[in-house]
């Protein structure tokens, strides 16, 4: 069974630009999570989809925002690039089954510079 | 308050010897879970063990053991007779509630070198 794939894998862009990532989940996943990595600040979620509807968000600004598809495929999308947004991008796939055992699977991330 | 935190930055340990990786919780939900991940240098988190709230024993998964004492809010993560693949960094992880949602909070993480 193919693993969560995220493209792309690296990316540059300049300040005040707009970055879209994908991520394509496990097959028969629902939910799709996005988590932001920084050495300064370390794993950080994002937000979470599941039919494609936003479940859950985490503390980040509005230029952060996201999408997901009927097939499930989720994109995040970040507007008015900043420094600060230089980080990895992780985006996590589960069944989305009740209770806490619901296990998300990540990605191999998306390397986002911003110069 | 931090919710999850792990105290060792940095740890090495001898090839094929056992090593225990620290990682203290806080929650007032009575039902929450705990993952451990591991994350090479290539980036991809790898997940290790996990561990429910009414979980009666300590899970174990190959290698991998979890080291749960509810009463502390710890759960350890051993690893038995390490290799050098072993050698990554190691986030623990905390999921509260059983209601709908997704929402992993994280760790600090611990970078964990094995000596041959």
């Amino acid at each position: 069974k193919a693993g969560v794939t995220q493209t792309p894998r690296y990316l540059i862009k300049t300040r005040g630009q707009q970055v879209t990532l994908s991520c394509s989940p496990i097959s028969g996943h629902r939910s799709v999570s996005w988590y932001q990595q920084t050495p300064g600040q370390g794993l950080q979620f994002l937000f979470e989809y599941f039919s494609e509807t936003q479940r859950n968000k985490g503390n980040f600004p509005g230029r952060f925002s996201g999408r997901q598809f009927s097939n499930s495929r989720s994109e995040m999308n970040v507007s008015t690039l900043e420094l600060g947004d230089s980080a990895l991008y992780l985006c996590a796939s589960s069944r989305s089954t009740s209770g806490t055992s619901d296990t998300q699977y990540f990605g191999p991330g998306t390397r986002l510079t911003v110069l | 308050a931090q919710k999850i935190t792990q105290t060792q930055p940095g740890m090495f340990v001898q090839e094929k010897e056992a090593v225990t990786l620290d990682c203290t919780y806080d929650t007032s939900d009575p039902s929450y879970g705990l993952f451990w991940y591991k994350q090479p240098s290539s980036g991809e988190m790898i997940f290790l063990i996990y561990q429910g709230s009414y979980d009666q024993q300590n899970a174990t998964e190959g290698r991998y053991s979890l080291n749960f004492q509810k009463a502390r809010k710890s759960a350890n993560l051993v690893i038995s007779a390490s290799q050098l693949g072993d050698s990554a960094m190691y986030f623990c992880a905390m999921r509260e509630g059983d209601n709908a949602g997704n929402m992993l909070t994280f760790g600090g993480g611990t970078r964990l070198m094995v000596k041959p």
